[in-house]
């Protein structure tokens, strides 16, 4: 099976912030990959897929980048709506998904 | 507009069976894969099972495989996991997605909660 590790576990930053939060595939997934972005209490709700496609309605703030091992979502301003726990999924052998990251504003 | 909408969630006990069901709308159900996907309380994302457009191929997540059955029926636009000999990690929300492209999920339903406890 391939393990997801997502880095930092959590991340607090200023409203503004450029933030970056990275997946780490334990065996290459070419581009097989997705961020998620999860606010308490609801579903899941796609941002990136493809490593680097925008999901149509996302805000252009966020953008993916990476393929092989490594992997980032970068949000380039970040807003208060952006508060939330963001995963990383795999979907080259299966479906894994990194443990989350934790966003939160200072 | 996509709906999915989970139902059959409950309290069962340890070793109990249940079954999940999700109705779909919004789009032609029978030109999708889908999945089920769960979040135990706190904790992360965990795929379960896998199911083509056409009921065909199926697959499990290993901590599930031999105790969870999932189908679907395409005239319905209808989505099921039947859940058997079930243990207390089985405690989640249970998310019926669907599956775009090559693997994403862009449409997730709302969840349905699952406690298995005595």
């Amino acid at each position: 099976d391939i393990q997801m590790t997502q880095s930092p576990s959590t991340l607090s930053a200023s409203v503004g912030d450029r933030v970056t939060i990275t997946c780490r595939a334990s065996q290459t997934i070419s581009s097989w990959l997705a961020w998620y972005q999860q606010k308490p209490g609801k579903a899941p709700k796609l941002l990136i897929y493809d490593a680097s496609s925008l999901e149509s309605g996302v805000p252009s703030r966020f953008s993916g980048s990476g393929s092989g091992t490594e992997f980032t979502l970068t949000i380039s301003s970040l807003q208060p709506d952006d508060v939330a726990t963001y995963y990383c999924q795999e979907y080259n052998n299966y479906y894994s998904f990194g443990q989350g990251t934790k966003l939160e504003i200072k | 507009e996509v709906l999915l909408v989970e139902s059959g969630g409950d309290l069962v006990q340890p070793g109990g069976s249940l079954r999940l069901s999700c109705a779909a709308s919004g789009f032609t159900f029978n030109s999708y894969k889908m999945n089920w996907v769960r979040q135990a309380p706190g904790k992360g994302l965990e795929w379960v099972s896998f199911i083509s457009s056409s009921g065909n191929s199926k697959y499990y997540a290993d901590s599930v495989r031999g105790r969870f059955i999932i189908s679907r029926d395409n005239a319905k636009n209808s989505l099921f996991l039947q859940r058997n000999s079930l243990r207390g990690e089985d405690t989640a929300v249970y998310y019926c997605v669907t599956e775009g492209g090559s693997g994403y999920y862009p449409d997730w339903g709302q969840g349905t909660l699952v406690t298995v406890s005595s």
